[in-house]
């Protein structure tokens, strides 16, 4: 069964760091495009940041640019989202998510986490 | 940054009704636009992709249509677990954007 599993959300003060996880299992990790998308408190859904399928490409909201770095540990089969310069507008659920065909960025995100929580507060 | 815009907010639907969501792009992606169902306390589910594609297990009451600029979500017939908020998101461009969302609930 293929599944994603998101972990390190917390609470954290305004300006602080946070890593967090999203542990893959079911694919080949390798071969896939993944992204990380929030839900702030009664908002939508808003994309926050992606890496191609071959890891060497990344994107990023607007939102989160400079402050934010994805990356993945295929060994571990693990996608990370570090998190610096915290701020309150950042509080949301954090879900990681893979596209749908392996080898490609385009395409939608068939399989979702359940999210880990970030609080930026003091 | 494409902008992707939702109507309605909100839509009233008696349960055994049909509902039609709309989701226009503010400049063409092409058929790169998908649809997902969003409940309180899960993570959204894949509907539809390339804008009209069934994801796997999605019933045959979810339809999807269009291209280019304009799209629809058309469920033919809800059913009591169809009330959930509904969102487009296109993967044409970089940055990827999501509608703001369509609540469908029970009239």
């Amino acid at each position: 069964e293929v599944q994603l599993l998101e972990s390190g959300g917390g609470l954290v003060q305004p300006g602080g760091s946070l890593r967090l996880s999203c542990a893959a299992s079911g694919f080949t990790f390798s071969t896939y495009a993944m992204s990380w998308v929030r839900q702030a408190p009664g908002r939508g859904l808003e994309w926050v940041s992606g890496l191609s399928a071959g890891g060497g490409t990344t994107y990023y909201a607007d939102s989160v640019k400079g402050r934010s770095t994805i990356s993945r540990d295929i060994s571990k089969s693990t996608l990370y989202l570090q998190m610096n310069s915290l701020r309150a507008e950042d509080t949301a659920l954090y879900y990681c998510a893979k596209v749908g065909r392996s080898s490609t960025s385009y395409d939608a995100f068939d399989i979702w986490g359940q999210g880990t929580m970030v609080t930026v507060s003091s | 940054e494409i902008e992707m815009t939702q109507s309605p907010a909100t839509l009233s639907v008696s349960p055994g009704e049909r509902a039609t969501l709309s989701c226009r792009a503010s400049q063409s992606v092409s058929s790169n636009l998908a649809w997902y169902q969003h409940k309180p306390g899960q993570a959204p589910r894949l509907l539809i992709y390339g804008g009209s594609t069934r994801a796997t297990g999605i019933p045959a009451r979810f339809s999807g249509g269009g291209s280019g600029t304009e799209f629809t979500l058309t469920i033919s017939s809800l059913q009591s677990e169809d009330f959930a908020v509904y969102y487009c998101q296109q993967y044409n461009n970089w940055p990827r954007t999501f509608g703001q969302g369509t609540k469908v609930e029970i009239k």
